[in-house]
């Protein structure tokens, strides 16, 4: 059975202090591992799709890295406006194109 | 608007009544999938729209779930005689083949 999992569950940092989130799978056939950001009241939103091992992908402070067992989503000097809750989500070769969630990682920066 | 579009954003309702929720999504898009987010549990899928074909409905908790997408856009998520637990905030979200799903803000369900 396919499973995401993220840790931690939940990570306060203050401004500037980089930091990790991670996000392990098992899935019998990779097609894609998402992330995406979820603040308060609203609908995830989309940040990167990893396709392979050894992929990475950057935006601004944030940058995603995939291995066969899990991605990492690395935060370099964090701001405020980073705080959410943020989401990974597997899309296996074997279940059509529906996303696996992990429950996601609470992020809060504080000044 | 440019964006994933669902109605309405909150509704509360008493316990065996139906309720419909809508989902309106990005222009263009041929997939379309409903998920479900329970306080403290991730995002679980439900079902999901591709073009012309049959839907997925794997992921249907019960007999109770349905879901229609007519004219191969606008789609309707419908609850029958609605539960306590079937409280959560349901999320629409829609994707060019091959591309990332793009998500509403969701419907706020609350069964009294």
């Amino acid at each position: 059975e396919d499973q995401v999992t993220q840790s931690p569950e939940a990570l306060r940092l203050q401004e500037g202090e980089s930091s990790s989130l991670n996000c392990s799978y098992t899935v019998s056939g990779l097609r894609g591992l998402f992330w995406y950001r979820q603040d308060p009241g609203k609908g995830p939103e989309f940040l990167f799709t990893l396709y392979s091992a050894g992929e990475e992908k950057e935006k601004e402070r944030l940058k995603a890295t995939l291995t066969k067992k899990e991605s990492f989503l690395h935060i370099t000097a964090p701001k405020p406006e980073d705080s959410a809750t943020y989401l990974c989500a597997v899309q296996a070769t074997n279940s059509g194109y529906a996303l696996n969630f992990g429950k996601g990682t609470s992020l809060l920066v504080t000044p | 608007g440019a964006g994933v579009s669902q109605s309405p954003s909150n509704k509360v309702t008493e316990k065996g009544k139906d309720v419909e929720l809508r989902c309106d999504p990005i222009s263009g898009h041929t997939a379309l999938y409903w998920y479900r987010q329970s306080l403290g549990q991730g995002l679980e899928f439900l079902i999901y729209f591709q073009g012309n074909s049959a839907p997925d409905k794997s992921g249907l908790p019960s007999d109770r779930f349905s879901a229609e997408r007519t004219g191969g856009s606008v789609s309707t998520l419908t609850i029958q005689r609605t539960q306590q637990e079937d409280s959560a905030v349901y999320l629409c979200a829609s994707s060019s083949k091959g591309q990332p799903q793009h998500f509403g803000d969701g419907t706020r369900l609350s069964i009294l």
